[in-house]
């Protein structure tokens, strides 16, 4: 089974650019979540979604940061424009819908690390 | 608000002595708890569930509701353990995970 896949795995860009990461989760994975990194920090949740809708972004900075999951497989989450505090891990994790209050597995990426100059 | 607190950054152990990393949560609901481990050059993966209550590479933890508890506990730590462990709480419902800052374990030779 395929895992989930992340691209780019790292990036720098200047303060003010922008940039796009991508994310395929687990093939049948309805649930898609997007997690920040910062060194020396848990992943902080930035967003949930359930096949194409959003569920919680309740921390996502949606000035300047955006996400989307078209058709409910892929996501996108871009940063325009990019601060230095945003330098970080960005981890995409996927799950599959259980019935009822079960076992959720979280699936996680390889991450993709940011660098802010 | 929900919240898990890992009070320790840093846990060193020698090899063969026992290892307990702490979790305490904050959740008014009715939890679900896990603990994730990341080895080196490696993606963060599910170590273990409190709902299965198995035993993972000779990891324990037991789900705590009076203390808010879910400490990971193994009597005999091994090389390999060393790795950073995060304690998670997934709410009911909406399946949110909530991630604590992490402890990193070091076992010595």
């Amino acid at each position: 089974e395929a895992g989930v896949a992340q691209s780019p795995r790292y990036k720098i860009i200047e303060k003010r650019q922008s940039v796009a990461f991508w994310c395929n989760p687990i093939s049948g994975h309805a649930t898609l979540y997007w997690y920040q990194q910062i060194l020396g920090q848990g992943p902080k949740l930035l967003i949930q979604f359930q096949n194409n809708g959003v569920v919680d972004d309740s921390q996502l900075p949606k000035d300047r940061f955006s996400a989307e999951r078209l058709k409910g497989v892929d996501s996108t989450l871009k940063i325009q424009p990019a601060k230095l505090e945003d330098s970080a891990v960005y981890l995409c994790a996927s799950s599959f819908l259980r019935q009822g209050r079960g076992e959720r597995e979280l699936f996680f990426g390889e991450g993709s690390r940011l660098t802010v100059l | 608000a929900q919240r898990v607190t890992q009070p320790e950054k840093l846990l060193s152990v020698f090899k063969g002595a026992p290892v307990e990393l702490k979790c305490n949560y904050s959740y008014s609901g009715s939890p679900e708890l896990f603990w994730y481990v990341q080895y080196s050059r490696q993606r963060l993966q599910l170590l273990l569930r409190h709902i299965s209550r198995e035993s993972i590479k000779g990891f324990t933890a037991d789900l705590n509701k009076g203390e808010t508890s879910f400490h990971l506990k193994k009597p005999f730590a091994q090389e390999e353990d060393s790795a950073m462990y995060y304690c998670a709480l997934s709410t009911s419902g909406t399946y949110k995970y909530i991630f604590g800052t992490g402890t990193r374990l070091k076992v010595l030779a």
